[in-house]
């Protein structure tokens, strides 16, 4: 069964650090993987996407990583601000059914 | 372009009531999904069209749910006879092809009562 894995399912961090979240995959074959914001009340918006031969993208302060071999990727978001608070979904494109499979998204909250 | 446009943002309806879900994907967009969200569930996929034809819709979870795609820009979502099970918030998506990224729409939150 195609799965994608997030960890953890929830963050806590003060407002200016670092942090990284993790995805791990079983999608195959792949297509793509993209990593989402989803702001409370609010639709799915994408930071990034990788293709299969990408090892990393950044869009500002979010970078995205990507092994391939190992089926994992990360997204380190640097400086943290308040407005960072939100679910992070990565989303990972099953190549033969053209579906895009969802994990369960990590909850960010960024305290002051 | 204004977006992937849903409504109702909000329908709150009695169990047994017919309830028709709308969106209209962004001009040009060749690919139309709709996904139902909930906290114990996370995003799933229902149901995806590609040049307004149904290509799966094995996320459907019963014969109650339909969906149809009757042009290029316009989708619903239907759900009769509703059940309390069925809250969620519905999303709209649509994109231009692969790679590309698929743009949600702001959601619609199903409450069944």
């Amino acid at each position: 069964k195609n799965q994608v894995e997030q960890s953890p399912q929830s963050l806590i961090i003060l407002e200016g650090k670092n942090c990284t979240l993790q995805c791990n995959y079983t999608v195959s074959p792949f297509s793509n993987l993209r990593w989402y914001k989803q702001d409370t009340g609010r639709g799915p918006v994408s930071l990034t996407i990788m293709t299969f031969s990408e090892n990393t993208k950044s869009n500002g302060r979010y970078t995205a990583t990507l092994d391939a071999d190992t089926k994992q990727s990360s997204l380190h978001i640097t400086a943290s601000q308040l407005s960072d608070s939100a679910s992070y979904i990565c989303v990972v494109t099953d190549q033969g059914a053209q579906k895009l499979v969802f994990g369960q998204g990590t909850r960010l909250t960024i305290n002051p | 372009d204004a977006g992937v446009i849903q409504s109702p943002r909000h329908e709150v309806t009695e169990m047994g009531q017919e309830v028709t879900l709308r969106c209209k994907p962004i001009s040009g967009h060749n690919s139309l999904f709709w996904y139902r969200q909930t906290m114990m569930r996370g995003l799933e996929l229902l149901i995806y069209f590609n040049n307004n034809v149904p290509i799966d819709d094995s996320g459907m979870p019963e014969d109650r749910f339909s969906a149809k795609m009757p042009n290029a820009s316009f989708s619903t979502l239907k759900i009769q006879p509703s059940e309390p099970r069925d809250s969620a918030v519905y999303f709209c998506a649509s994109r231009s092809g692969q790679p590309t990224e698929a743009f949600f729409g702001q959601g619609t939150r199903l409450t069944v009562v």
